[in-house]
């Protein structure tokens, strides 16, 4: 089967405008993983999802980035208002089940956001 | 707050060379604990996740050990292969479902 999918690879954008940023998980994964990870550093959380609704939202930075995963599969990272802090990779993963000591996530290969 | 801390921050080895990679933890209470490589411009792969009740895993030429109370785990990598140069990134789960990320190891494994 096919791992974590995520496009774009790669977006530039300007400052202020918007973008959306799409992950495919692995097929029957319930649980669905954004971390952003800047050059030099290792990924940082954002949000997860344990089927269609957000588990924790505690690592967006703020208002203007925002997730959904409305059937339960695929995922949309939006960011508003971008600004230059937010280049960076993002990266989502995803795992069979949430809970357990045996839960493994698998990441896809992110998606690179420079904005300029 | 976990936090993950991964020494050396790199390390340059010749072919052949059996190495060892730290990964430190402030927090003992962790589910488990996962061990990725990252290729330049590229996402994680998976090499070994242990969980909170055992002590070690294999697979291949890599050992992972963790010593949960005491907040550490190791990567063993056995006769080293310039096809092991990488990024080494260790990740803790603490129970919350999302992993803590150390900066990493980048290794360069030279012919």
């Amino acid at each position: 089967g096919a791992g974590v999918s995520q496009t774009p690879s790669n977006k530039v954008t300007e400052k202020g405008k918007y973008v959306e940023l799409r992950c495919d998980p692995i097929s029957g994964h319930t649980a669905l993983y954004w971390y952003r990870q800047s050059l030099g550093q290792g990924p940082e959380f954002l949000i997860y999802f344990q089927g269609t609704g957000a588990a924790d939202d505690s690592g967006l930075p703020n208002d203007r980035f925002f997730a959904v995963r409305p059937e339960g599969s695929v995922s949309t990272l939006k960011i508003q208002r971008t600004e230059r802090g937010d280049s960076a990779v993002y990266l989502c993963a995803s795992s069979l089940r949430t809970g357990r000591k045996d839960n493994e996530q698998f990441f896809g290969p992110g998606t690179r956001l420079t904005v300029l | 707050k976990q936090e993950v801390t991964q020494i050396p921050a790199a390390l340059s080895v010749p072919e052949g060379e059996n190495l060892v990679l730290n990964c430190s933890f402030t927090d003992s209470a962790i589910y488990n604990l996962q061990w990725f490589r990252q290729d330049p411009g590229k996402g994680l792969t998976s090499l070994l996740l242990i969980q909170s009740s055992q002590r070690e895993q294999t697979s291949g030429r890599l050992n992972a050990s963790l010593d949960k109370s005491s907040g550490r785990s190791t990567l063993y990598i056995a006769a080293s292969q310039p096809g092991d140069s990488a990024t080494y990134l260790c990740a803790v789960n603490s129970g919350y479902s999302t992993l803590t990320f150390g900066k990493g190891t980048m290794l360069l494994v030279s012919p």
